[in-house]
């Protein structure tokens, strides 16, 4: 039962374009969302949050949409550069799980030249 | 240095082998936690801590195990493994609910 769902493993854009990486919840209970990005060879690094009472959080390029009704969150980064190109994951917790995190399965982003 | 070494890094090992990698963090946080990675499948928990005295299981512990030994160090135990242990696996620490994990590199573990 995957409770976060990345329905897209890769995703190919050009650089200065945006990027759009979507990411589906079932588990209503989630109220904090994260996303990660990981290049070969090294662990994820946490790149932006965002917590249930708010519907964006920005940081520089990188920008979280969270809407709650649909259980579905995006990241957006602006504009998107080659160094950007790494695999992206999803995830998010519950106050009552103490602070464990489930990810998604992570999308592929390769920004070409 | 690292906030956050495993050792090895990689390691290939024969199944019914007993194999521990190791965890050390500098961030002196008390949250520690090991996951699993797998190709389709992201990151799954194995097993967490919130100090030496606290021990949980995550959605995939079984054939695990794991040692606090102390706050900074956190070791995880393959009693027997089995060729579907084959993963990377990725230690993490976390000072609050609402702080990020800061992983470890990785121990990428093959079982043949």
């Amino acid at each position: 039962d995957q409770q976060v769902k990345q329905n897209s493993p890769s995703l190919s854009v050009q650089e200065g374009r945006i990027s759009i990486l979507n990411c589906d919840y079932t588990n209503s209970m989630f109220d904090y969302f994260l996303w990660y990005k990981k290049y070969p060879a090294e662990g994820p690094t946490f790149l932006i949050s965002i917590s249930s009472i708010k519907d964006k959080n920005e940081d520089g390029r990188f920008t979280v949409f969270l809407n709650k009704s649909a259980k579905h969150l995006s990241l957006h980064i602006v504009p998107s550069q080659p160094g950007d190109s790494a695999v992206y994951f999803c995830a998010a917790s519950e106050e009552t799980s103490g602070s464990r995190l489930t990810f998604g399965e992570g999308t592929q982003l390769t920004v070409n030249p | 240095d690292a906030d956050v070494t495993q050792t090895p890094r990689n390691r290939i090992t024969k199944t019914g082998k007993r194999i521990m990698l190791e965890c050390s963090q500098t961030k002196g946080h008390d949250r520690m936690y090991w996951y699993r990675q797998d190709p389709g499948l992201g990151l799954r928990l194995i097993y967490y801590s919130f100090d030496v005295k606290d021990i949980n299981k995550g959605e995939i512990s079984d054939g695990y195990s794991v040692s606090r030994q102390a706050q900074a160090k956190f070791s995880l135990s393959l009693e027997s493994a089995i060729p579907n242990q084959t993963a990377l696996y990725f230690c993490a620490t976390r000072e609050t609910e609402l702080t990020g994990y800061t992983f470890g590199s990785g121990t990428r573990l093959t079982v043949v």
